[in-house]
């Protein structure tokens, strides 16, 4: 079954502590993409990759890191994490010239 | 950078009414202008979409128009139901590498009343 998954799916934290939400597609797509949903504010996204090793910073990056070792996945870091980072996540994939975008299950972060 | 405006961010219909959501965007390098649903609790899935070559595009009770000298575009839902209540996002994506860089507006909550 086509699908993108994310892990974990729920996670509660505290401030500083390092966390990572993964991201696998098994469709090949090209492009992923990692967004927040806040309420009021819509879909934002934090970091884009177009192909392996390469990334780009979408429009809310500060707090966080990606990185594309592997087709397939598309780790999201927050290396030291915040209150104002608390929020769902989705990640996302497409694949080249179509455009419509695959999402993950979402994940709810919060930090305390 | 692109930016999109979306309104209403709220919409409350009578089953059976119309109801319509409209987008406006900035950038005249976007072309490619999908409408995602997302059901509550759920992740957004794609519901129908429209490329800058074409004006109008129709799929059942669902409908999307393109006006691109104005920059904007509109979805159109007719003979609404209570399972279209959902979060409605519009995005303008514009091409890059042979991807499409989306930019979604804020969303508009669409209630449909039985």
């Amino acid at each position: 079954e086509a699908q993108v998954t994310q892990n974990p799916r729920y996670l509660i934290t505290v401030t500083g502590k390092k966390l990572t939400v993964t991201c696998s597609q098994n469709m090949n797509h090209e492009y992923m993409s990692w967004y927040r949903q806040d309420p009021g504010l819509g879909l934002r996204q934090i970091y884009y990759s177009m192909n392996v090793e390469v990334t780009d910073k979408g429009d809310v990056p500060e707090g966080y890191k990606v990185s594309r070792k592997e087709k397939r996945n598309f780790p999201l870091i927050l290396e030291s994490p915040s209150p104002n980072q608390t929020s769902l996540y989705f990640c996302a994939s497409s694949t080249q010239g179509t455009g419509e975008l695959f999402f993950g299950e979402g994940s709810r972060l919060t930090v305390l | 950078g692109e930016n999109v405006e979306q309104h209403p961010s709220t919409l409350s219909v009578q089953e059976g009414d119309s109801a319509v959501i409209k987008c406006t965007y900035s950038d005249s390098a976007s072309n490619y202008f999908p409408w995602y649903k997302q059901e509550l609790g759920k992740r957004p899935q794609l519901i129908i979409d429209i490329r800058s070559n074409v004006g109008e595009k129709k799929d059942q009770r669902i409908a999307v128009t393109l006006n691109k000298t104005a920059k904007h575009f509109s979805l159109h839902i007719t003979e609404t139901q209570p399972e279209d209540s959902a979060v409605y996002f519009c995005a303008a994506s514009r091409p890059r590498g042979g991807s499409y860089i989306p930019t979604f507006g804020r969303g508009t909550s669409l209630i449909v009343h039985p």
